[in-house]
């Protein structure tokens, strides 16, 4: 079976851009999540998307945003980047009867931003 | 507000057990997490305790849970070339949200 899918797996951008990261759960899974893992941290929490409907936001400006799709598939955008957006950004999704926190993440999309 | 600290290196030599430990300061937190990064890999689910459990054993994997010090470790014994990785300890206190809030992460070095 195939796990969560992220694409880009790789992009630059420059200061001021914007960037859409995409994600598609695994077969079954109805809740997304986004992190953010800055090089030598932890992962932070971004969003969280269930059944199309946000369940959760963590402490990011309004610069990100982010949506879910009738197929659960889930968007991330990002505007106005700066510098510190470098990151990689991953996605995790979790089928709705699940081990608590068993979060299912994909190898993430790792933004450059010059 | 939550934090969750480790320290950033352990290494062991192969067939020793390796401890890996994490300090927490949300006393509501419900369950704690281990969770394991390999190189090119995304995040992957190894173990979780729930709070008012102080042990749990699965497996080389032994979790022990200290919640008056809010202290959480993961003893993996016999440790082995591929246990290398990054080990993240998280937690969370909404079951049903999956906001989880995780540690900066031990890399774990294996010495042949």
């Amino acid at each position: 079976d195939a796990g969560v899918t992220q694409s880009p797996t790789h992009l630059i951008k420059t200061r001021g851009q914007q960037v859409t990261l995409r994600c598609s759960p695994i077969s079954g899974h109805k809740s997304v999540s986004w992190y953010q893992q800055v090089l030598g941290q932890g992962p932070q929490f971004i969003f969280q998307y269930y059944e199309k409907e946000e369940r959760g936001r963590g402490n990011f400006p309004d610069r990100f945003s982010a949506r879910q799709f009738p197929n659960y598939s889930s968007e991330l955008n990002v505007n106005a980047l700066l510098l510190g957006d470098s990151a990689l950004y991953l996605c995790a999704s979790a089928p709705p009867d699940r081990t608590p926190g068993e979060l299912f993440f994909g190898e993430g999309s790792r933004l450059t931003v010059l | 507000g939550e934090d969750v600290e480790q320290s950033l290196f352990l290494s062991v030599r192969e067939g020793d057990s390796s401890v890996i430990n994490c300090t927490y300061t949300d006393s509501s937190s419900t369950y704690l997490y281990w969770y394991k990064q390999e190189p090119g890999a995304g995040l992957q689910l190894l173990t979780y305790i729930f709070s008012n459990m102080d042990m749990k054993q699965d497996q080389r994997l032994t979790v022990l849970l200290n919640k008056k010090d809010k202290h959480l470790s993961l003893r993996i014994a016999d440790t082995q070339t591929g246990d290398s990785a990054i080990y993240f300890c998280a937690e969370s206190n909404n079951f049903g949200n999956e906001k989880l809030t995780f540690g900066t992460g031990t890399r774990l070095t294996i010495i042949p």
